[in-house]
C-alpha cells in the first residue's frame, strides 16, 4: 500500500476553517484517496474520498493537489464536535482493505 | 446508528478463556472487515470476508479465527487469551468488492483480558 504522511496533532479555533494536509508522494494512477475520522470511544467514520478532482460533501471539501502527490482536507468552519483524528489513506482499485497510520489528531479550542 | 452492529459492546474475560464477538454489516454490504485497536498500536488490520470468503488476512495472530455466514454475518473468535489481546475490536463492512465505496465502521467491542 502506498504511504501517507500528516502531521501528528493539529489545533484550530471553532467556527474557523481547518486545512489538514496528507502527502502522499508514491501515490499510483489508481489509488483513491480516502479520508476518515474516529471520535473518541468510537470507530472510524468515512468523512470524504476522491480520486482527482476536488470533492465537497456536507462534511468537508477534499482538495487534491495536480500531480495528486498531497491533498488537504478542508473543515469549512469547526465546531468541538469535530475534535478527533483524521486518517488520509489510500486504496488501490480490487485492494480493499483500509490501511491506518497515525492520523492527525485536530484539537479545538473554543 | 452507522448500520453495523457489533455485540456484545463490552466483554470481560480471563486469561486462558475463549470469546466470540459478532458482527452484522450494513444491509446490502458484501465486504466485512475486523480491526483491532489497542493503545498503543493504532488500527490494525485483522481479516476481510467477502460474500462468505476470505478475502485478504492481516496482522491476525494464529490463536484469533473469524468466518462470515450466509446470511453475512461475521464471528471472530479469540482464543487462549493473553492480557495484551485487551483491545477495542471495530468490524466493518463495504458494499462490493473492487471500488472506493465508503467503509461504515461499528462502535466496536471493547475487550478486557484480566
Amino acid at each position: 500500500d502506498a504511504k501517507t504522511t500528516q502531521p501528528n496533532s493539529m489545533e484550530s479555533n471553532e467556527e474557523e476553517p481547518v486545512h489538514l494536509p496528507c502527502n502522499h508522494s508514491t501515490i499510483s494512477g489508481t489509488d483513491y484517496i480516502h479520508w476518515y475520522r474516529q471520535l473518541p470511544s468510537q470507530g472510524p467514520e468515512y468523512v470524504i474520498h476522491g480520486l482527482t478532482s476536488n470533492v465537497n460533501n456536507r462534511m468537508a471539501s477534499l482538495a487534491i493537489a495536480e500531480d495528486r502527490k498531497s491533498s488537504t482536507l478542508i473543515l469549512h468552519r469547526a465546531t468541538l464536535r469535530d475534535a478527533a483524528v483524521y486518517y488520509c489513506i489510500l486504496t488501490n482499485f480490487g485492494n480493499e482493505k483500509l490501511t491506518f497510520g497515525t492520523g492527525t489528531r485536530l484539537t479545538i479550542i473554543p | 446508528d452507522s448500520g453495523v452492529t457489533q455485540t456484545p459492546k463490552h466483554l470481560i474475560t480471563a486469561t486462558g478463556q475463549r470469546v466470540t464477538l459478532r458482527c452484522s454489516p450494513r444491509s446490502g454490504d458484501l465486504s466485512v472487515y475486523w480491526y483491532q485497536q489497542s493503545l498503543d498500536q493504532g488500527l490494525q488490520f485483522l481479516i476481510q470476508y467477502y460474500n462468505g470468503e476470505e478475502r485478504a488476512k492481516g496482522n491476525i495472530l494464529e490463536r484469533f479465527s473469524a468466518q462470515q455466514f450466509p446470511d453475512l454475518h461475521s464471528e471472530l473468535n479469540l482464543s487462549s487469551l493473553e492480557l495484551g489481546d485487551s483491545a477495542l475490536y471495530f468490524c466493518a463492512s463495504s458494499e462490493r468488492q473492487g471500488g472506493p465505496l465508503g467503509y461504515t465502521f461499528g462502535s466496536g467491542t471493547r475487550l478486557t483480558v484480566v
